[in-house]
């Protein structure tokens, strides 16, 4: 079973910053939080991974609260091409082969005009 | 980022008959792939996990004489759903990590899906 919980949906107006909240209330010390979106009829595609630290790049930033139970991904500056089904994943990072990748039910954004 | 594709992208078929996926990783090494399926407007769901040269791990629930997973080398992987129903028409996702070493693997890449319609 997946370890996170997101809302079913959100609306965010094209060109405002869009906050997509996840819950890992069990995550334990040795997982990672990522982000993964999946637009229509693609495969997954990788945003951004964090510890405890909050992360940034190109694509969005990740504020993990201080004890790791939930995190925010933040797209700055939204636009149509982000509508998309965000997942929030918790998985070890491990040498090697590693965890499997267990996606939840997501949250569908709709950016709007 | 790390490019894996999958082919065909869309396949229909005749019930009874075979269909084959490929999956690859075009410019990297991996040792694990997965092997998910994704029902209309429902998250994706694993079915295996794949390593070079062994067996492949299923998930609970899936079949694995009727879903059957070669994973010959490094950047190849095949899905086999073998006697296709109607019932098997789904969007099959595969999966790849890369292969770093001495570093925690982060990197997961998704394949662009292929979608199968058994008729």
């Amino acid at each position: 079973d997946a370890k996170t919980t997101q809302p079913t949906s959100m609306d965010c107006a094209e060109g405002r910053a869009a906050n997509l909240p996840c819950n890992h209330s069990t995550i334990s010390g040795n997982e990672y939080v990522y982000w993964y979106r999946q637009i229509h009829s693609q495969g997954p595609q990788y945003i951004i991974h964090g510890l405890k630290n909050n992360e940034t790049n190109e694509m969005a930033s990740l504020i993990i609260t201080e004890d790791r139970k939930s995190s925010t991904l933040i797209l700055p500056h939204a636009t149509l091409r982000d509508t998309a089904v965000y997942y929030c994943i918790v998985r070890g990072g491990l040498f090697w082969g590693g965890f499997k990748t267990i996606f939840g039910a997501g949250t569908r954004l709709f950016v709007k005009a | 980022g790390a490019v894996v594709s999958q082919h065909p992208s869309r396949v229909i078929c005749k019930s009874g008959t075979s269909v084959k996926i490929e999956c690859r990783s075009l410019d990297f090494q991996a040792t694990t792939m997965f092997w998910y399926r994704q029902f209309p407007k429902k998250s994706l769901m694993l079915m295996a996990t794949s390593n070079e040269g062994s067996k492949a791990t299923y998930e609970q629930g899936v079949e694995k004489d009727k879903f059957l997973i070669n994973h010959a080398s490094l950047t190849l992987s095949t899905l086999t759903v073998t006697s296709a129903h109607p019932e098997d028409s789904s969007f099959y996702i595969c999966s790849a990590r890369a292969q770093r070493e001495g570093q925690i693997n982060h990197e997961q890449f998704f394949g662009p899906g292929t979608r199968l319609t058994v008729l």
